[in-house]
C-alpha cells in the first residue's frame, strides 16, 4: 500500500521568504512522486515529478523538490515566494511498478502575505 | 496546450436523484480517471478506465457509480441515487499511457441537498 502525509494544512509565508511544504510518503516499492498545484476554481496542475535518476527535481514557477529515500520525504521548496504562489499544493505517490494510480495527500494551503 | 474539460462546473441536485458528470479528456490520451475531493479532505481515487472498461476502482466506487465512454470524446461518471455524502469536487483526469502524470480538469462541484 502507498500513502502520503503532508505536514501542515496551512503554511503562511511573507512575500520573498522561503517556501517549504513537507511531504512524507510510504511505499513498499520504489515510488514515483509528484507535486500538483491547484489555483482557485481550477484543476490540479503538475508542478514537478520524480521517477528515477536525479533526486533533485526542478519544476515550473521556480519550485523544486528533493527525493530523500532515507527520510521517505519529497519536500517542495521555492527560494522566494510570490503572491501568485498562493494556492493549494498536493503531494502524490504512485508505484514504479504495477498500478500507477497516484495516491494524494490532503493538501497544503500556501498563504503569501505582502 | 490541450486540456481536460469538465461540465458543468457546479451541479446541485436533490438526494436520491441521478447525476451525470461529463468530461472530455485530451484527444490522444487513452487512460481516463475520476477522483473526488470532499471539502477539507484528500483527493481520492475512484476509478480508472482503459479500452472501454474499468481497469481499477477503489472501495468508494460502489454500485451507485458507473462510468461510460459513450462516444469518441466524452467520458462520464454517473451517480444513480445521490446521497448527501456524495457532495464533493469531482475531478476527471487522463493520461497518454498508464504512466503518470495525469492531466486534470477543473472539476465539477457536486452539491447534494
Amino acid at each position: 500500500a502507498q500513502s502520503v502525509t503532508q505536514l501542515g494544512s496551512h503554511v503562511s509565508v511573507s512575500e520573498g521568504a522561503l517556501v517549504l511544504l513537507r511531504c512524507n510518503y510510504s511505499s513498499s516499492v520504489p515510488p514515483y512522486l509528484f507535486w500538483y498545484v491547484q489555483y482557485p476554481n481550477q484543476g490540479l496542475q503538475l508542478l514537478l515529478k520524480y521517477t528515477t535518476g536525479a533526486t533533485l527535481v526542478k519544476g515550473i514557477n521556480g519550485f523544486e523538490a528533493e527525493f530523500k529515500k532515507s527520510e521517505t520525504s519529497f519536500h517542495l521548496t521555492k527560494p522566494s515566494a510570490h503572491m501568485s504562489d498562493a494556492a493549494e499544493y498536493f503531494c502524490a505517490v504512485s508505484r514504479s511498478g504495477g498500478s500507477y494510480i497516484p495516491t494524494f495527500g490532503r493538501g497544503t494551503s500556501l498563504i503569501v502575505h505582502p | 496546450e490541450p486540456e481536460v474539460t469538465q461540465t458543468p462546473s457546479h451541479q446541485v441536485t436533490q438526494m436520491g436523484q441521478e447525476v451525470i458528470l461529463r468530461c472530455v479528456p485530451i484527444s490522444n490520451h487513452l487512460y481516463f480517471y475520476w477522483y473526488r475531493q470532499i471539502l477539507g479532505q484528500k483527493v481520492e481515487f475512484l476509478v480508472s478506465f482503459y479500452n472501454n472498461e474499468i481497469s481499477e476502482k477503489s472501495e468508494i466506487f460502489d454500485d451507485q457509480f458507473s462510468v461510460e465512454r459513450p462516444d469518441g470524446s466524452n467520458f462520464t461518471l454517473k451517480i444513480r441515487s445521490t446521497k448527501l455524502e456524495d457532495s464533493a469536487m469531482y475531478f476527471c483526469a487522463s493520461s497518454v499511457s498508464g504512466d503518470p502524470p495525469l492531466h486534470f480538469g477543473n472539476g465539477t462541484r457536486l452539491t447534494v441537498t
